[in-house]
């Protein structure tokens, strides 16, 4: 089974604090991404990367970076948090765009930014 | 830009009947997925369909795909209590469009299944 791991299931941060949220897959798939899902918004796209040391703009990524030294791990980059970044972040991972593009999800990291 | 929308946004559903989620997206899309997510959950894959007409089933699920009409349903059959939870549509972006590879999401339909 693929398995997606991130690092964090709950954080609290104050405002401007750096923030790290980590996310590892174990079945070498080449595409990585990150969603922030809020409540009547769906999820929304931050940041994908289909490569290693490769990163593309989602519909939002204002306010966030990623980093992608390693194939099976994809982080996510809060610089200075802020009140509005409050979400649920989720990490997802497929194959290659040649194939079905399923996505397979991570458990979620909820973080809040007081 | 693709854009996916979906309806209802909630559905209150009693046991043992028949529903219809829909799921319209705005331009050309080559894959079209089903999740669903329970509360506190991450989201799990239902179903992934490939080409005009496909056509597939899991129980009480039925998912379909009318690339013409750019429109997917996802059918419920005799809804039992299990099935409350929300379930997301998405769109990916076709080759050779601005949204190649990216998936979109619709918002979502809360479904609650009652006696």
């Amino acid at each position: 089974d693929v398995k997606v791991t991130q690092s964090s299931r709950y954080l609290v941060k104050r405002t401007g604090e750096k923030v790290f949220l980590e996310c590892v897959q174990d079945m070498d798939h080449e595409n990585m991404f990150w969603y922030r899902q809020d409540p009547g918004l769906g999820l929304r796209l931050i940041y994908f990367s289909y490569d290693v040391k490769m990163k593309e703009k989602g519909d939002i990524p204002e306010g966030y970076s990623v980093s992608r030294e390693k194939k099976e791990r994809f982080s996510l980059i809060l610089e200075s948090a802020s009140t509005n970044q409050t979400s649920m972040y989720l990490c997802a991972s497929s194959e290659g765009t040649g194939r079905s593009g399923e996505l397979f999800f991570g458990e979620g990291s909820r973080l809040t930014v007081l | 830009e693709l854009k996916v929308e979906q309806n209802p946004l909630f559905l209150s559903m009693q046991e043992g009947k028949n529903y219809t989620i829909y799921c319209n997206y705005s331009t050309t899309s080559d894959r079209l997925y089903w999740y669903r997510q329970d509360p506190g959950k991450s989201l799990e894959s239902l179903f992934v369909l490939l080409s005009n007409g496909a056509v597939k089933q899991e129980g009480r699920l039925m998912a379909s795909l009318d690339t013409k009409a750019r429109l997917s349903t996802l059918h419920i059959t005799a809804a039992v209590h299990d099935l409350s939870a929300t379930y997301f549509c998405a769109a990916r972006g076709a080759p050779s469009t601005d949204s190649w590879g990216k998936l979109q999401f619709g918002a979502g339909t809360q479904v609650v299944v009652t006696p």
